[in-house]
């Protein structure tokens, strides 16, 4: 079966530093991998996704990620954080062979403190 | 583009009635749209997958003839809640893919939920 596990339950990191979420999936092939945002009592913006070619993908709001077949991973990163960024974030896979349903990781909440 | 609007955003209600909530793609046509169901500080979990001119597709667990799901034109599905209990509050959140797009390459767009509290 299919699963995506994010670690961090909670990330607290200080405005302007380094962030990195971690996401790691499991499934026989390679999937379609997503990153959302969500804002408390908001729907998910999609920050970027993944399909195939180029590991390394830009998002919108200054984010990245990087996939890793060989860990099993798709890491988001941004290299100084702002305040609002401040939300719940969440890890999301699809199999490829056109089955839309998308399986959310439990999600990892970032707070920034000043 | 490609907007999801939900409605309500929020809504209260007393135990044994009934709640709509409506998704609607304002920007473009959606075949397919997803219903999903987020409890408080844990993550998002499907369903059912609405279909438009036929029957939705229910995940292992979920009451069809709780949660009644109508998609009766491209661009509007609705999800039912009937006979709401307590235990069915909840952040309710729709999503739909443009039909405009590649099945393959074309990510999820989501509404903004609907807070539901049955009382």
């Amino acid at each position: 079966a299919q699963s995506v596990t994010q670690p961090d339950i909670h990330i607290t990191v200080s405005e302007g530093a380094s962030l990195e979420l971690r996401c790691n999936y499991s499934y026989g092939a390679t999937p379609y991998l997503f990153w959302y945002v969500q804002s408390p009592g908001q729907g998910l913006q999609l920050l970027l996704k993944y399909f195939s070619g180029d590991t390394l993908v830009q998002g919108i709001k200054g984010f990245e990620a990087e996939f890793k077949r060989s860990q099993s991973s798709f890491n988001l990163r941004k290299p100084s954080v702002h305040w609002s960024d401040a939300a719940e974030y969440f890890c999301a896979m699809r199999s490829n062979f056109g089955n839309e349903k998308l399986t959310f990781g439990t999600g990892t909440r970032l707070t920034i403190i000043p | 583009g490609a907007v999801v609007s939900q409605h309500p955003s929020w809504v209260i209600c007393k135990s044994g009635t009934s709640v709509k909530i409506e998704c609607r793609s304002l920007d473009f046509q959606a075949t397919t749209m997803f219903w999903y169901r987020q409890f408080p500080k844990q993550s998002l979990m499907l369903m059912a997958t609405s279909n438009e001119g036929s029957k939705a597709t229910y995940e292992q667990g979920v009451e069809k003839d709780k949660f009644l799901i109508n998609h009766a034109s491209l661009t509007l599905s609705t999800l039912t809640v009937t006979s709401a209990h307590p235990e069915d509050s909840s952040f309710y959140i729709c999503s739909a893919r443009s039909e405009a797009a590649s099945l393959t390459y074309s990510p999820l767009h989501f509404g903004n939920g609907t807070r539901l509290t049955v009382t």
